[in-house]
């Protein structure tokens, strides 16, 4: 079951321009969404979130945008920077759904090239 | 900064063996969870707990499994009678109470059955 989808297994960028992470997700009882960041040998880093009554939380460098009626939700980092390489998760949950657990998406590497 | 802890980092056992992974959540964090990757795929959830019992558990986690909180600080993860196939990265994850779906994950332990 991929409720939760990342597309594009990778993605290169060079340092300073704009990286862009997209996820979709299937499951419309899904009303708040995560990213998180994987470095090799590490657990995920909570980085960002959106709950649904917003279509944009912005933190720094980092604005998650999410579009409900299309079910997709996407990070942006600007400016990128080499330090940012790494596996980009998306997760998503909801109270109806289980108020526990994140559903992840099969993560993107994002490298930023110097 | 508290973090969350987990050791071993890498446990090596054979199939059939019963493995325990340790994990110490962060001391004020109430909700807890643990999560496995599989090399190549996403993360997927397996148990939650809270308030000494789980509160939402997965197919994954089926008889084999348990978890526990032997004490104040450890909460553990028991594979009875590994299998091939539980080879993987098992995350541990907490979050504090009032905190919606912020959890903070452990470094991982690499279980490899052989």
């Amino acid at each position: 079951d991929q409720q939760v989808k990342q597309n594009s297994p990778s993605l290169s960028v060079q340092e300073g321009r704009i990286s862009i992470l997209n996820c979709d997700y299937t499951n419309s009882m899904f009303d708040y969404f995560l990213w998180y960041k994987k470095y090799p040998a590490e657990g995920p880093t909570f980085l960002i979130s959106i709950s649904s009554i917003k279509d944009k939380n912005e933190d720094g460098r980092f604005t998650v945008f999410l579009n409900k009626s299309a079910k997709h939700l996407s990070l942006h980092i600007v400016p990128s920077q080499p330090g940012d390489s790494a596996v980009y998760f998306c997760a998503a949950n909801s109270d109806q759904t289980g108020a526990n657990n994140l559903f992840f998406g099969t993560g993107t590497r994002l490298t930023v090239i110097p | 900064e508290p973090e969350v802890t987990q050791t071993p980092s890498h446990q090596v056992t054979q199939m059939g063996q019963e493995v325990i992974l340790r994990c110490v959540p962060i001391s004020n964090h109430l909700y807890f969870y643990w999560y496995r990757q599989i090399l190549g795929q996403k993360v997927e959830f397996l148990v939650s707990f809270y308030n000494n019992e789980i509160s939402e558990k997965s197919e994954i986690f089926d008889d084999q499994f348990s978890v526990e909180r032997p004490d104040g600080s450890n909460f553990t993860l028991k594979i009875r009678s590994t299998k091939l196939e539980d080879s993987a990265m098992y995350f541990c994850a907490s979050r504090e109470a009032g905190t919606r779906y912020e959890q903070y994950f452990g470094p991982g332990t690499r279980l490899t059955v052989t």
